[in-house]
């Protein structure tokens, strides 16, 4: 089964309210990062968040190994905030290849 | 952040025919990846490189498919012959073994 799960599938929130995007597990863990995809498809690295709390602005990060689980919190959100975020794990196993979720489709609405 | 760099960003090619795309990593990373992204579907891993060689590859990687980095220059992945279900956005990243930098990937069609 997927290895990696995602929630919600898609969100739609009125500018300035917060957003929680969860990612579960099902496999140790090396690392977790959480990407956000332009409409136009590149990448862009939010948080390299193996464990812990992490901020970046309006962002916050949260993985709590324990329960395999990772959370992206986007507060006051934007129109500008619209797109897809993913989470990507890197198995505890030695294997290097990042492992992605299929994504929360994010639209804020202005 | 660091910039992965992609070339060319879009490529049209006729099923059969022989593709490179060509990719510029973070100038001290050592690690080197490709993933693959069907339109609307999830990111799939093909291959990592490491030391001049490949470290670990998925089901994707078909033998058509085959990855180098010649001493300081790019990165590559070629597809030979190509088919028409290679069609997707291919992605480059590079790492020191810990964050992932990804490029803003080149959308290969086959037709």
């Amino acid at each position: 089964g997927q290895q990696v799960q995602q929630s919600p599938a898609s969100l739609v929130l009125q500018e300035g309210e917060n957003a929680e995007l969860q990612c579960n597990f099902s496999t140790s863990l090396n690392s977790m990062q959480w990407f956000y995809q332009r409409p136009g498809g590149s990448l862009v690295s939010l948080f390299y968040n193996p464990s812990g709390t992490k901020h970046s602005g309006r962002l916050t990060s949260t993985t709590v190994i324990k329960e395999r689980r990772s959370s992206l919190h986007i507060s006051s959100s934007q129109t500008t905030d619209s797109g897809t975020y993913l989470c990507a794990l890197e198995r505890a196993s030695g294997s290097w290849q990042l492992i992605f979720g299929s994504g929360t489709q994010l639209t804020v609405m202005p | 952040g660091p910039k992965v760099l992609q070339i060319p960003s879009h490529q049209i090619i006729d099923m059969g025919q022989m593709v490179t795309l060509n990719c510029d990593p973070v100038s001290n990373h050592l690690y080197f990846y490709w993933y693959k992204q069907i339109l609307g579907q999830q990111m799939e891993f093909l291959v990592n490189f490491y030391n001049g060689k490949v470290m670990e590859k998925s089901k994707l990687f078909k033998d058509q498919f085959s990855v180098e980095r010649p001493d300081g220059s790019y990165f590559t992945l070629k597809i030979q012959p190509t088919a028409l279900e290679d069609s997707a956005v291919y992605f480059c990243a590079s790492s020191l073994g810990t964050e992932v930098f990804f490029g803003k990937g080149t959308r290969l069609t086959v037709v």
